[in-house]
């Protein structure tokens, strides 16, 4: 099965700098990659995804790249604020099945 | 539109008792999952159902049941619970593969 793999697994940053979080993944008929947000106490939440027909995307502060060659993907956050601060997951999934692989995750705490 | 709900939100059970998690979606999702969150392991897949009526196993199935009643909803069961399954338990569904999963507020189950 599909294996993702999250690094590093805490991030501490100063308010308004950047902050990038990497994941890699075996299985090469993965084509969906999504990324989510928990908040402490909170359920995840989806914050951006892409697919593997898209080098990259972006949404306001937040973006993604994916190097399918090298099967890793990455979630950049811009001027990081203390909402910021929270649990990330990376995740992948193959069309041969429905399951969605999820990373350990990347606790990110943004200093004010 | 409640989402997916879960019930109980806490419980505290003895080894070797049994109990079962309940999820339901008012979402019309096909497919519906049940993942566990450990401290430092991301989420866990345990079981999931692509579609009403079928069922498959994920990571970690041992010591876990599920029955996928009908579309809306999606129950797992510990049958003789142990230590090892104190953790977090999160339903989710999606309607697609490449739609986002909608997650329920998570089950806190300790095992003493």
């Amino acid at each position: 099965g599909e294996n993702v793999e999250q690094h590093p697994s805490t991030l501490s940053v100063q308010e308004g700098d950047s902050a990038v979080i990497k994941c890699t993944y075996s299985d090469s008929a993965s084509n969906y990659f999504p990324w989510y947000k928990q908040e402490l106490g909170k359920r995840p939440q989806l914050i951006i995804d892409i697919r593997s027909n898209v080098g990259e995307k972006k949404d306001q502060r937040i973006a993604v790249t994916l190097n399918k060659t090298a099967k890793h993907f990455s979630l950049h956050i811009t001027e990081t604020q203390p909402e910021d601060s929270a649990v990330y997951f990376c995740a992948a999934s193959s069309p041969k099945d429905y399951k969605l692989s999820f990373g350990a995750g990347t606790t990110v705490t943004v200093r004010a | 539109n409640a989402g997916v709900t879960q019930t109980p939100k806490f419980q505290v059970l003895k080894t070797g008792q049994s109990m079962t998690l309940q999820c339901a979606q008012d979402m019309n999702h096909n497919s519906m999952y049940w993942y566990r969150q450990d401290p430092g392991m991301g989420l866990r897949l345990i079981y999931y159902s692509a579609s009403e009526g079928t069922t498959d196993k994920g990571e970690v199935p041992n010591g876990y049941n599920v029955s996928r009643l009908n579309k809306r909803e999606f129950s797992l069961r510990l049958e003789s619970a142990a230590p090892s399954q104190t953790s977090v338990y999160f339903c989710a569904s999606h309607r697609g593969i490449y739609e986002p999963l909608h997650f329920g507020n998570g089950t806190r189950l300790t095992v003493t």
